[in-house]
């Protein structure tokens, strides 16, 4: 079946260590993105990619890194610069153009230890 | 540069009553883009419904509906004769189409947590 996976599906920190989220999507999508959920709040965009070896910095990017080295992959770094790092989060992916909708994976939780 | 606000943060009904979940949108583009998502407890977001600027036609499906005004800025959704499996958190979002960078992706309301009780 086409979808997009997340693991792992919890997942906890270290104070000072950087751990990456895996995002896998088969639906041949050119874009992908990566959201942070707090809860009660809505989801913002960490960083997106709209086509192979290339990402950008999207609302609250600090603390995080990405690549895009395969077009059905798209990993997220927390790195130890980010000092609330704990929420869930979501990666999508979309066709591409504006009047699409993004498809979303299961999410990992991340804590702090 | 646009915002999106869900002013119920939580509803609760009884299951078969009709319930609406209102979504107030601001934007400074004449093109753009609505969406409503449902996020059950799973965690993952659904796509329910998409809604383009230039269509201001209401839309059906089965027991959802939606109303969309321009002149007000809204986009509610309405479930009638809700069901336990109703129960969810509800996300509508915009996107607009002529920003650049981030400010042209998809933002998001808040959500308002739907629970409907047996």
């Amino acid at each position: 079946d086409g979808g997009i996976t997340q693991s792992p599906k919890y997942l906890f920190r270290k104070e000072g260590q950087n751990v990456t989220l895996s995002c896998e999507q088969n639906l041949n999508h050119d874009a992908m993105y990566w959201y942070r959920q707090d809860p009660g709040q809505g989801l913002r965009l960490i960083y997106y990619s709209q086509i192979v070896n290339d990402f950008q910095k999207g609302d609250i990017a600090e603390g995080y890194s990405v690549s895009r080295e395969k077009k059905e992959s798209f990993p997220l770094t927390v790195t130890s610069a980010q000092k609330n790092p704990t929420a869930f989060y979501l990666c999508a992916s979309s066709i591409g153009p504006p009047n699409q909708p993004q498809h979303f994976g299961d999410g990992t939780r991340l804590s702090i230890l | 540069a646009q915002k999106v606000t869900q002013a119920q943060t939580e509803i609760s009904v009884v299951e078969k009553e009709d319930v609406t979940l209102d979504c107030v949108y601001e934007t400074r583009d004449t093109t753009y883009y609505l969406f409503w998502y449902k996020q059950p407890p799973s965690g993952e977001l659904v796509f329910l419904i998409r809604r383009n600027s230039f269509d201001e036609q209401n839309e059906i499906s089965g027991r959802y509906s939606w109303n969309f005004q321009k002149s007000t800025s809204s986009f509610n959704f309405t479930i009638t004769a809700s069901q336990v499996v109703d129960s969810a958190v509800y996300f509508c979002a915009l996107r607009s189409v002529f920003f650049s960078g981030s400010a042209r992706q998809l933002t998001f309301g808040s959500g308002t947590q739907l629970t409907v009780l047996p």
